[in-house]
């Protein structure tokens, strides 16, 4: 069965500081992992979106790696802003269909 | 480029009605779909059109259907709507299918009472 799991569930970080949010998954077959940030009551915005020949992909603050081979992605955030207050969703594709993570809530506090 | 546009934005309905959502993709994209997000289940995928054709489907019951159009617009129907039915419907569109980059749209908040 494919899944996705995200870790944490939720997050709260000091304005300024790193951070990492962790995705594993097992789909196969495999073809591209998403991450998406979703502001509360907004739709979800695209990070970044890997297929599993690349390794790491960046977006300003935002760099996402990927491991095909323990199957497992991070998002790492440099520097956070309060404006980074946000769900960050986890996606694979595989075998036609769409794998969603149920998010990780990142809170910033000033 | 305009985005992904979706109205209307809030809906309150009665139990057992019925409701309409539109979704507009962005120009010149051709596949569309319609994902129910709750907080407890996360995002879940209803189903994509593709040249007015469904083409993938989510494990929902029938009462949940959809239609795109020839101008690529899609509209999600759901009748007999239940208290669980409550949730944000998000629609996406991509360039080709689903296996490319989405462009989610803001959203319709439907509840039902």
């Amino acid at each position: 069965k494919n899944q996705v799991e995200q870790s944490p569930q939720s997050l709260i970080i000091l304005e300024g500081k790193n951070c990492t949010l962790q995705c594993n998954y097992t789909v196969s077959p495999f073809s591209n992992l998403r991450w998406y940030k979703q502001d509360t009551g907004r739709g979800p915005v695209s990070l970044t979106i890997m297929t599993f020949s690349e390794n790491t992909k960046s977006n300003g603050r935002y760099t996402a790696t990927l491991d095909a081979d323990t199957k497992q992605s991070s998002l790492h955030i440099t520097a956070s802003q309060l404006s980074d207050s946000a769900s960050y969703i986890c996606v694979a594709f595989g075998n036609e269909k769409l794998t969603f993570g149920t998010g990780t809530r990142l809170t910033i506090i000033p | 480029k305009a985005g992904v546009t979706q109205t209307p934005r809030y809906l309150i309905k009665t139990r057992g009605q019925q409701v309409t959502l539109s979704c507009s993709p962005i120009s010149g994209h051709r596949s569309v779909s319609w994902y129910q997000q709750t907080p407890g289940q996360g995002l879940q995928f209803l189903f994509e059109y593709f040249s007015e054709t469904q083409r993938n489907k989510g494990n929902f019951p029938g009462r949940f259907s959809g239609r795109q159009f020839s101008n690529s617009r899609s509209e999600m129907n759901v009748s007999t709507l239940e208290l669980g039915d409550s949730a944000l419907y998000l629609c996406a569109s991509s360039g080709r299918d689903i296996s490319y980059e989405q462009y989610f749209g803001p959203g319709t908040r439907l509840t039902v009472t």
